[in-house]
């Protein structure tokens, strides 16, 4: 069945190293959201993709943190530096954005920066 | 003011009683209206959409829409011990979706 994948699913990590997550979303959805989720701050936007092309990414710090499609079928975020503040459960939705707005997430990728 | 309001809870509910969870918002331009399920550890789950005012029923679940007074609630009737849960609210005018921080439901058995 059709569903939104991530790799990791769990990162460890030490402060100072790069993380890279991906995400497939559902073949045929053409819009991409990244998510981060804490305790404290609940579900967060960070980015999000229409056709590939960057629409928001006003929740990223843009520092350190970058979202990219290369291509339809692939997205993904990078954090360089990590840092433990970044330590969270990353994301990954899609929508076919042509005759629904309902939003498929992903399993998510658990983080932990040390 | 947040933009997508919920009460934290918890939300007790004995079993086969009706759960009844709100949420209001702050823009009047919001469209789409979503009831997203998360089970602790894993990923949110849609369980009902809205469009427009009044209330669309799936199964034990009933979402009702209103927007003259900005809010939009779900029912779910027959609660089960397996419905206990963070339930969140999602509303939308394009593409940014704003989702509230969820109202955690403990069915009890």
């Amino acid at each position: 069945d059709a569903r939104v994948t991530q790799t990791p699913r769990h990162k460890v990590t030490e402060m100072g190293q790069e993380v890279t997550m991906r995400c497939q979303p559902i073949l045929g959805h053409n819009t991409v959201f990244w998510y981060r989720q804490t305790m404290m701050q609940g579900l967060e936007l960070l980015a999000y993709f229409r056709n590939r092309a960057p629409l928001d990414d006003s929740g990223m710090p843009k520092d350190r943190f970058s979202a990219e499609m290369p291509d339809a079928t692939l997205a993904t975020l990078k954090i360089q530096p990590s840092e433990p503040r970044d330590s969270a459960v990353y994301f990954c939705a899609s929508l076919t954005g042509a005759t629904s707005h309902e939003q498929y997430f992903g399993p998510g990728t658990r983080l932990t920066v040390t | 003011q947040k933009e997508v309001e919920q009460n934290s809870g918890p939300l007790s509910v004995p079993e086969g009683a009706i759960a009844s969870l709100n949420c209001t918002y702050s823009d009047r331009v919001s469209q789409s209206f979503f009831w997203y399920r998360q089970y602790s550890g894993k990923s949110p789950e849609l369980i009902m959409s809205i469009y427009s005012n009044g209330d669309k029923e799936d199964g034990r679940f009933t979402a009702q829409l209103n927007k003259a007074s900005q809010y939009v609630s779900l029912l779910i009737r027959d609660s089960q011990p397996s419905d206990s849960a963070t339930y969140l609210c999602a509303v939308t005018g394009t593409y940014k979706y704003i989702f509230g921080t969820g109202t955690r439901l403990k069915v009890l058995a």
